[in-house]
C-alpha cells in the first residue's frame, strides 16, 4: 500500500470537455506530481507541486493545470480534451523521512481516461 | 533535459534463467535511479532503487548496478519466475530540495516462460 489514492479509476469523456482527476496522499507528503502514461509508453511528467505551488512542469500545454491543497490532496484538470489525452493518469507522492525513504516516490493506482 | 534510453524493449527468458535490462541516461546531475514493475492494468510499483553514491544494490533476487562514469544502470533478476512477467521501467531523477521529477525509459516487456 502506497498511501496514495486516486479517483475516479475510470472515466469516459467527449472531445472538448473538461475533466478533473483527484489524488490523496499521506499526511506529510508535501510533494505531489502527476504523470501521463499512454498505452505502451512510459509515464511522462506533467507537473509537480510542492507546498501548494507548482515548481516544475513537463512538456504539456497550459490546458493541463493542477492544484494542491493543505490537506495533501491534489487535482489535475484538463480542459478542451483531445483524443490523444486518452491515457492512464498517475499521481505520485514523495515519501517522508530522512535518508533513502525520504526520496522514494510512490504511485497511486491511476485514473484511466478515455476521450471519444 | 534528461533522456533515458532502455533496452531491450522485449525480453523472453525461461523460468530459472536470469534477466538483464539496461538503461542509459544523459544528465550527469541525475542522482537517483528507481526501477518500477508494472503489471497489465496496474500502477508502476517500485521494486528497487539506487543512488549515485553506491555502485550496486541487492534485494533477494533483484539487483541494480550503476556506472556513473558511463551513465548507465542495469536491473538484474536471477532465478526468474512466471510472476516476474511484467513491463519494467527504469527512471532517472535529480532528487533533492523540492525537485523529484522522474524521467522514464520506454519500458521492457519481460516474459518468463514456465
Amino acid at each position: 500500500e502506497t498511501g496514495v489514492t486516486q479517483s475516479p479509476t475510470h472515466l469516459i469523456k467527449t472531445r472538448g470537455q473538461q475533466v478533473t482527476l483527484r489524488c490523496s496522499s499521506q499526511s506529510g507528503h508535501n510533494t505531489v506530481s502527476w504523470y501521463q502514461q499512454a498505452l505502451g509508453q512510459g509515464p511522462q511528467f506533467i507537473f509537480q507541486y510542492y507546498r501548494e505551488e507548482e515548481n516544475g512542469r513537463g512538456n504539456f500545454p497550459p490546458r493541463f493545470s493542477g492544484l494542491q491543497f493543505p490537506n495533501y490532496s491534489s487535482e489535475l484538470n484538463v480542459n478542451a480534451l483531445e483524443l490523444d489525452d486518452s491515457a492512464l493518469y498517475l499521481c505520485a507522492s514523495r515519501g517522508t523521512g530522512t535518508g533513502d525513504s525520504g526520496n522514494t516516490i510512490y504511485f497511486g493506482e491511476g485514473s484511466w481516461l478515455t476521450v471519444v | 533535459g534528461e533522456n533515458v534510453e532502455q533496452h531491450p524493449s522485449t525480453l523472453s527468458v525461461q523460468e530459472g534463467d536470469s534477466a538483464v535490462i539496461k538503461c542509459t541516461y544523459s544528465d550527469s546531475a541525475s542522482n537517483y535511479f528507481p526501477w518500477y514493475k508494472q503489471e497489465l492494468g496496474k500502477r508502476p510499483q517500485l521494486i528497487i532503487d539506487i543512488r549515485s553514491n553506491v555502485g550496486e544494490k541487492k534485494d533477494q533476487r533483484i539487483a541494480v548496478t550503476l556506472n556513473k562514469t558511463a551513465k548507465h544502470f542495469s536491473l538484474h533478476i536471477t532465478e526468474t519466475q512466471p510472476e516476474d512477467s511484467a513491463v519494467y521501467f527504469c527512471a532517472a531523477s535529480q532528487s533533492g530540495g523540492s525537485n523529484y521529477k522522474l524521467t522514464f525509459g520506454k519500458g521492457t516487456l519481460l516474459t518468463v516462460n514456465p
